[in-house]
């Protein structure tokens, strides 16, 4: 399934950064657009997500970031804290189908 | 407010064996769906249960079945496992309608030796 690329595959971002994860793909049917956070051990659990009806949504840290046009969406994570290191994945899904494509995940660690 | 349960937590079989995973959506969720997680890598969609029909089906063998019960819970049956079996099956329940983000259990470790 190469409808999702992800990037970068790992991230290290110091307490306080700005973390930032990338996902683009290729399906234009996709309409539903959301970031999962998974710890070790553990299934993913939803963290935000975006309709594309807007070009950006803001839940407290977490920032999605749509442009249709470019077939891209971003993952910002404000004030980056050591309890968000994580592996984050991207996961878009469409009006006909119900399966959610996955990315490769990106492994943040966010240093103290 | 119970979310998505799975049992086993963890199952070690040998090849050639047959496994049942079983899993209770979120209340009030009518959508199940299966993903097997490789280590290292993102979950790859198995199938989907919606009224307990099949609704739509990755990439794997028939090996792989599946069945969702009045109650809505669901069970994965992979049959003749193979070493390449092993890996961490999740499952996640969401709603039909409106469609939205997919809720998932911890998971199901299996593997197979």
């Amino acid at each position: 399934q190469q409808q999702v690329k992800q990037s970068p595959q790992s991230l290290i971002v110091q307490k306080g950064g700005i973390s930032i994860i990338n996902c683009a793909y290729e399906n234009t049917a996709f309409d539903y657009f959301p970031w999962y956070q998974q710890f070790p051990g553990k299934g993913p659990a939803l963290l935000i997500a975006i309709r594309p009806d807007v070009s950006e949504k803001k839940e407290g840290r977490f920032t999605i970031s749509f442009n249709k046009s470019a077939k891209q969406f971003s993952l910002h994570i404000m004030d980056s804290q050591p309890g968000d290191s994580a592996t984050y994945f991207c996961a878009p899904t469409g009006l006909t189908g119900n399966q959610f494509y996955f990315g490769t995940g990106t492994s943040l660690t966010v240093i103290p | 407010d119970a979310g998505v349960t799975q049992s086993p937590t963890h199952l070690i079989k040998t090849r050639g064996q047959q496994v049942t995973l079983r899993c209770s959506p979120k209340s009030g969720h009518d959508t199940v769906s299966w993903y097997q997680q490789a280590l290292g890598q993102g979950p790859q969609f198995i199938f989907q249960y919606y009224e307990e029909e099949e609704r739509q089906r990755g990439n794997f063998p028939d090996r792989f079945s599946g069945h969702q019960f009045p109650n809505y819970s669901s069970e994965l049956n992979v049959n003749a496992l193979l070493l390449g079996d092993s890996a961490l099956y999740l499952c996640a329940s969401s709603l039909a309608q409106p469609r939205g983000g997919q809720f998932f259990g911890p998971g199901t470790r299996l593997t197979v030796l």
